[in-house]
């Protein structure tokens, strides 16, 4: 079956090492996206990629750094710099492209990976 | 920017009540609008997607309808189960590329 596979579910680290989060999908779609949750916040765009050597910041990137070197793979790296790191963190992709295109194409999430930084 | 809202932001209904969510956004530039559902601790599980030309998309007991213009939609669940607890979110697609934007959801709380 065709969908999106977070790794780990659970991820626990000290203050100050740097941690990847694991991102992959076999819908063979072009974009991919991270987003944090925290509670009581919608979901927050940290970072997102519309083809594989690309990607953009979003409205939080701070502390995080991403790579795209494959179509099905986009791991997010959150770095010793990000203040408040603890979160629940969600990858989603989607066809890429414009017009008609994306009239019916839905977005489609993983299972997310629960960081705590203590 | 595109703003999404969702009240009431918690509901709490018996068991076989029907029920509506309300989703609001200000940009009616979108190519379409998705409900997801999101049980504790999981990820979001996509409900139904209505392309901006259309006006509803239904789903065994789920009806969501689309007002572009007025820039709302609503999902209408009929006689909930206490199953049908968890947090609903509804996220635009803006026409101008490929970016989602995301309302805080709405937890549902179905009583026995």
């Amino acid at each position: 079956d065709g969908g999106i596979t977070q790794s780990p579910k659970y991820l626990f680290r000290k203050e100050g090492q740097n941690v990847t989060l694991s991102c992959e999908q076999n819908l063979n779609h072009d974009a991919m996206y991270w987003y944090r949750q925290d509670p009581g916040q919608g979901l927050r765009l940290i970072y997102y990629s519309q083809i594989v050597n690309d990607f953009q910041k979003g409205d939080i990137a701070e502390g995080y750094s991403v790579s795209r070197e494959k179509k099905e793979s986009f791991p997010l790296t959150v770095t010793s710099a990000q203040k408040n790191p603890t979160a629940f963190y969600l990858c989603a992709s989607s066809i890429s492209g414009t017009g008609v295109l994306l009239w019916n194409s839905p977005l489609h999430f993983g299972n997310g990976t629960r960081l705590t930084v203590t | 920017k595109q703003e999404v809202t969702q009240i009431p932001a918690a509901l709490s209904v018996p068991e076989g009540e029907n029920l509506v969510l309300n989703c609001s956004f200000t940009d009616s530039a979108i190519y379409n609008l998705q409900w997801f559902r999101q049980d504790p601790g999981k990820g979001l599980t996509s409900l139904l997607l209505i392309q901006s030309s259309q006006r509803e998309q239904t789903s065994g007991r789920l009806n969501a309808s689309l007002d572009k213009s007025s820039g709302r939609s609503t999902l209408y669940i009929a006689a909930s189960q206490p199953g049908d607890s968890a947090t609903y979110l509804c996220a635009v697609r803006r026409d101008t590329g490929n970016q989602f934007y995301f309302g805080t959801g709405t937890s549902l709380t179905v009583i026995p």
